[in-house]
């Protein structure tokens, strides 16, 4: 079954139109992690939350919000999306960082 | 700040040969380390994770990683490649600084030749 789930698996959005992803998870994990994987790269670290603290990377672009209404629901809202924002978005959970994380299928985005 | 360095962005190896693939990590505190695999157009799948118990950890598929504080290393070895074991594979840490965000090494590419 699985435990973290990303929808939609793949987004095509127009430039400048606002999106939103979701990520939904079963484990009950108190951090939840967005990161940003463009081809043939590292996932880059977009924000996590632990529990409800939110912790935004010094270089994530304004462009990028998220929302963590519960446990279970977390968001990536990207609010103008450019070219440069098409990439793979993953979202993963761990129970407090120590133990690894568990990832989502992840969302393609495309931007046209 | 806690960081990753992945020596070789690609290994090629015959099956059935020994698979090497090395990682360093920087950081202030004793950290937590980590292996993921990932196949194309999937998520992460987390292979082994050091947590300060035995330096020498056992993960899934066959792979295990010594933790060598003193080289402050954790290389990722498997005696004996198959071909499904092609994919990229990324080394990661994670520590309390920083409320346990997990940094990724650049990662490597396995290319596993008949």
């Amino acid at each position: 079954d699985a435990m973290v789930i990303q929808n939609p698996r793949y987004q095509v959005t127009q430039f400048g139109k606002p999106v939103t992803l979701s990520c939904s998870q079963t484990l009950n994990h108190n951090v939840m992690y967005w990161y940003q994987q463009k081809s043939s790269q590292a996932p880059k670290l977009l924000f996590h939350y632990y529990d409800k603290d939110f912790n935004n990377e010094a270089d994530t672009p304004d462009n990028f919000q998220s929302r963590r209404p519960n446990t279970s629901f977390c968001f990536l809202d990207i609010r103008s999306p450019g070219l440069g924002d098409a990439a793979m978005y993953l979202c993963a959970t761990s129970r407090d960082g120590t133990m690894g994380a568990f990832f989502g299928q992840g969302t393609r985005l495309t931007v046209v | 700040a806690q960081s990753v360095t992945q020596l070789g962005s690609h290994v090629s190896v015959s099956e059935g040969a020994l698979v090497l693939l090395r990682c360093n990590y920087s950081s202030s505190v004793p950290p937590y380390l980590f292996w993921y695999v990932q196949y194309p157009n999937q998520g992460l799948q987390l292979l082994l994770k050091y947590t300060s118990a035995a330096t020498l950890v056992k993960g899934i598929n066959g792979f295990e990683a010594e933790f060598k504080k003193s080289e402050t290393s954790f290389h990722l070895t498997k005696p004996s490649a198959h071909m499904s074991d092609a994919a990229e594979y990324f080394c990661a840490v994670s520590d309390y600084t920083g409320g346990f965000k997990t940094i990724f090494g650049a990662g490597t590419r396995l290319f596993v030749k008949a």
